[in-house]
């Protein structure tokens, strides 16, 4: 059970050079994410898809897009990269909102390992 | 607007307890969750809060008070392997359940 799976898990670019990074999950769960981490600055949400065909923007969305065309895997595009993107990405997945929110409780993230993107 | 506010570092030593608390700010608010991560590691989910009071779950428990806007994460019995970064993350109920996280507590736990 692999669970969330980004690739890559490494990758350097070049100012305006662009990249897609790719989020699959097998749990069929509703919810995916794309946060960025930056030192002293936690979790930052950047989008987010509530199922197949949907996104929605986060806290910080500008220079980034996404698409959701199939349920399982979330991508995260770069158009074109700036120095300011480097960051550690994770991305993550969560079942069925509301009905299901309210009956467990707890809308309870799984994470992927991480993508670190250096933009030179 | 929404924030989170949590110390940013914490030390403790082994078999100590230690309280990490977070206060907020989020319209729409629902219920707030824990998160633990190591270094190089991705966040794993700890604990959740949909109301007032304690939830117990072996060694951590946590804590939330609406009225105050305020909860805590409370480690007992430390153990080396506790040495991580800790995250408290609120659920907001707008269009759709988001997690927004706080910058995060460091603790570090000695010998």
């Amino acid at each position: 059970n692999a669970g969330v799976t980004q690739t890559p898990k490494f990758r350097v670019l070049k100012t305006g050079q662009s990249m897609t990074l790719l989020c699959a999950q097998d749990m069929n769960h509703e919810y995916m994410y794309w946060y960025r981490q930056d030192p002293g600055m936690g979790l930052r949400l950047i989008h987010y898809s509530v199922g197949e065909g949907t996104t929605a923007k986060g806290e910080v969305p500008d220079g980034y897009n996404v698409s959701r065309l199939k349920k399982q895997n979330f991508l995260l595009g770069l158009e074109s990269a700036a120095p300011s993107q480097t960051s550690v990405y994770f991305c993550a997945s969560s079942p069925l909102g509301t009905e299901w929110l309210l009956e467990a409780g707890a809308n309870v993230l799984t994470f992927g390992a991480g993508s670190r993107l250096t933009v030179l | 607007g929404q924030s989170l506010e949590q110390p940013s570092e914490v030390t403790a030593v082994e078999g100590a307890i230690v309280q990490i608390n977070c206060t907020y700010q989020t319209s729409g608010f629902y219920g707030l969750s824990w998160y633990q991560q190591h270094d190089g590691g991705a966040p794993t989910f700890l604990s959740y809060n949909g109301l007032d009071g304690l939830e117990e779950t072996g060694r951590f428990s946590s804590f939330l008070s609406r009225s105050d806007s305020y909860g805590y994460l409370l480690l007992q019995e430390l153990q080396m392997k506790d040495s991580a970064s800790y995250f408290c993350a609120a659920g907001r109920t707008d269009s759709s359940y988001k997690l927004i996280f706080g910058s995060g507590t460091r603790l570090l736990v000695r010998p």
